[in-house]
Order: structure tokens, then C-alpha cells, then sequence
């Protein structure tokens, strides 16, 4: 089974800020790497696919990149809306995926 | 517009059974894969398996094998989920999603149901 790894598991921010969440693979899943987004009582959101694709709607201040093990996923000028939990997916083992457990980011 | 609505929430007894549904609209159920993702409090996403309607056989995570049955009713586009064995540990929020079928990400996800299993 292929292990995904988020770090850090959660970190402070302000508005503004820029920051980075990194993801790393067990073993290599090439670009079958997906990101999205959670806040409390909702159902997850895509955000970002196939690595750096981003997902219908998604702001540009998304970004993400990565292939092979290590992956990831910056978000700059952080706005209000970004405070949440936000998690990794692969999908290179097809048709069985994990996540990774989850990077939260709150407000400083 | 694409939709999956998931059945209500559910109070079950160690060692029993819960089914979950999700009835899907809006894209053609049958060659899509239905994915069964749970979440326990204050923990991460964990999936659980799929299946795609039209070939029949679900897929699951090792860690649910023999224990979680995967279904699909293409008649009325609904998916079901089924765990038996119920424990503490099991209870979480479930959701049910849909795969992309090119790029292989959940894109649509149902509302959730919580399962609380307690004694």
C-alpha cells in the first residue's frame, strides 16, 4: 500500500502569508497526485489535480507542484477563506487510493 | 447538475451492521466509480473502497476487507456502503465521491452521514 505523508500536521499563518504544505509518497506515483481542501462540517474540495493542475474555480493563488514522491502545495497572499484542513490524495494505484492524514492551517 | 445525496445519520450497537446509501444524478452512474471515504472526529480522510456500476466488482482497502461490502443499483443510481462488525472506532462521518475518470480525483462528493456506534 502506498503511504502518503503530509507535513507539517498543522501550522499558524496570517493573512498575507504565503505558505507551503509538503507531501511525500511511500514510493513513486509519478504525477497521480491530487490536493483539496476542508473546513469543518464540509465534505472536501478539490483544489488542485494531477499534481499542478488546477481545478475549475480554484483561485491562482493555489499552486502546487511535485512528481515521483515529493510533492507541493503553496498558497500565497493567504485570505480569511483559506484557514482549513488540506490533504493529499494519490491515485497512481489505481483503483485504490489513500490520503495523507492532513495539514491544518489555522490562524495566527 | 451532478449530485450525490447520502441517507441520514445512523445510531448503531457494537457489533452490528450499517448500510449507507448514496443516491447520485446529473452524469451516467453506471461507468463512473462510486467511492466510499470515512472521516472519524477530528481525524483525516480514510478511504474505504469503490466500485465502478458498470463492471460490478468493488475494490477496498485492506484494512476493510471482509467487512465492508460495496454496492451499486443502477436502476435508481444509488451506491451503498455496508459495514458490519461495528465497533467504537468505527464511528466517523462517511462520504461517498466520484472519481474523475481521466485524471482519477474525487470531484463530487455527497454530504456526508455520521455513524455513531456506542453501546
Amino acid at each position: 500500500d502506498i503511504q502518503m505523508t503530509q507535513s507539517p500536521s498543522s501550522m499558524y499563518a496570517s493573512v498575507g502569508d504565503t505558505v507551503t504544505i509538503t507531501c511525500r509518497a511511500s514510493q513513486s506515483i509519478s504525477s497521480f497526485l491530487n490536493w483539496y481542501q476542508q473546513k469543518p462540517g464540509q465534505a472536501p474540495k478539490l483544489l488542485i489535480y494531477a499534481a499542478s493542475g488546477l481545478y475549475n474555480g480554484v483561485p491562482s493563488r493555489f499552486t502546487a507542484s511535485g512528481s515521483g514522491t515529493h510533492f507541493t502545495l503553496t498558497i500565497s497572499s493567504l485570505q480569511p477563506d483559506d484557514f482549513a484542513t488540506y490533504y493529499c490524495q494519490q491515485s497512481y494505484s489505481t483503483p485504490m487510493y489513500s490520503f495523507g492524514q492532513g495539514t491544518k492551517v489555522e490562524i495566527k | 447538475q451532478v449530485q450525490l445525496v447520502q441517507s441520514g445519520a445512523e445510531v448503531k450497537k457494537p457489533g452490528s451492521s450499517v448500510k449507507v446509501s448514496c443516491k447520485t444524478s446529473g452524469f451516467s452512474f453506471s461507468s463512473y466509480s462510486i467511492n466510499w471515504v470515512r472521516q472519524a472526529p477530528g481525524q483525516g480522510l480514510e478511504w474505504m473502497g469503490g466500485i465502478v456500476p458498470i463492471y460490478g466488482t468493488p475494490n477496498s482497502a485492506r484494512k476493510f476487507q471482509g467487512r465492508v461490502t460495496i454496492t451499486a443499483d443502477g436502476s435508481t443510481s444509488t451506491a451503498y456502503m455496508e459495514l458490519n462488525s461495528l465497533r467504537s472506532e468505527d464511528t466517523a462521518v462517511y462520504y461517498c465521491a466520484r472519481l474523475d475518470r481521466v485524471s482519477y480525483y474525487f470531484d463530487y462528493w455527497g454530504q456526508g452521514t455520521l455513524v455513531t456506534v456506542s453501546s
